[in-house]
């Protein structure tokens, strides 16, 4: 069955770094679109960032351009978010989540991963 | 790109019929036939109910349905089960640089 396994989330300081990762199974993982979403406590979903297949195509939100970098391994089945410079307002759960190649949904999410950024 | 409107709340008791709606603008869920629906119970990650405005998963039931007019989307769930409780979220594909864009989420209440 698919499942999707996040980690690397945890408690960091303003200005500093954290890279999750999401670990896929029991799909083809290169023949899927993937995303990271997050959920601020409390709060609704929010699209974070999309990479394609083969992963040379990629896309942010607004909101985190030229903070984060998104990255896939396809022999390590793994997605991957590289997170600099957070800020308070970056903590959340993140979640991954595939997307059936033109299809612009999410049809199989993660657990979620909790990234508290606070002094 | 600002977040897809929804409504706070909707509740209403077994066995009745509610309608959430989901209104963005012709960027979004107006332009394209790409709008889905999800659901989460609390502490859960979210489960995808509708796709594509109107398609059904596998797996998923009958009593939830999703129609679009203009620049709104709406998801119907008939005969309301206490499970049915939940917060629900639309999403739509957008012509901004931003690719995605969520709604504010839906508290449905069974009463």
């Amino acid at each position: 069955q698919v499942q999707l396994v996040e980690s690397g989330g945890g408690l960091v300081k303003p200005g500093g770094s954290l890279r999750l990762s999401c670990a896929a199974s029991g799909f083809t993982f290169s023949d899927y679109y993937m995303s990271w979403i997050r959920q601020a406590p409390g709060k609704g979903l929010e699209w974070v960032s999309y990479i394609s297949s083969s992963g040379s195509t990629i896309y942010y939100a607004d909101s985190v351009k030229g903070r984060f970098t998104i990255s896939r391994d396809n022999a390590k089945n793994s997605l991957y978010l590289q997170m600099n410079s957070l800020r308070a307002e970056d903590t959340a759960v993140y979640y991954c989540a595939r997307e059936v190649q033109l299809g612009y949904y999410f049809d199989y999410w993660g657990q979620g991963t909790l990234v508290t950024v606070s002094s | 790109q600002s977040a897809l409107t929804q409504p706070a709340s909707v509740s209403g008791s077994p066995g009745q019929s509610i309608t959430i709606s989901c209104t963005g603008t012709s960027s979004d869920v107006g332009g394209y036939n790409y709008v889905s629906w999800y659901q989460q119970h609390p502490g859960k990650a979210p489960k995808l109910m509708i796709y594509d405005v109107s398609n059904r998963p596998s797996g998923v039931s009958n009593r939830f349905s999703g129609s679009k007019s203009g620049n709104t989307a709406s998801l119907t769930i008939s005969g309301l089960q206490a499970e049915d409780e939940a917060d629900y979220y639309c999403s739509s594909y957008t012509s901004s640089i931003t690719l995605y864009v969520f709604g504010t989420g839906t508290k449905v209440t069974v009463l």
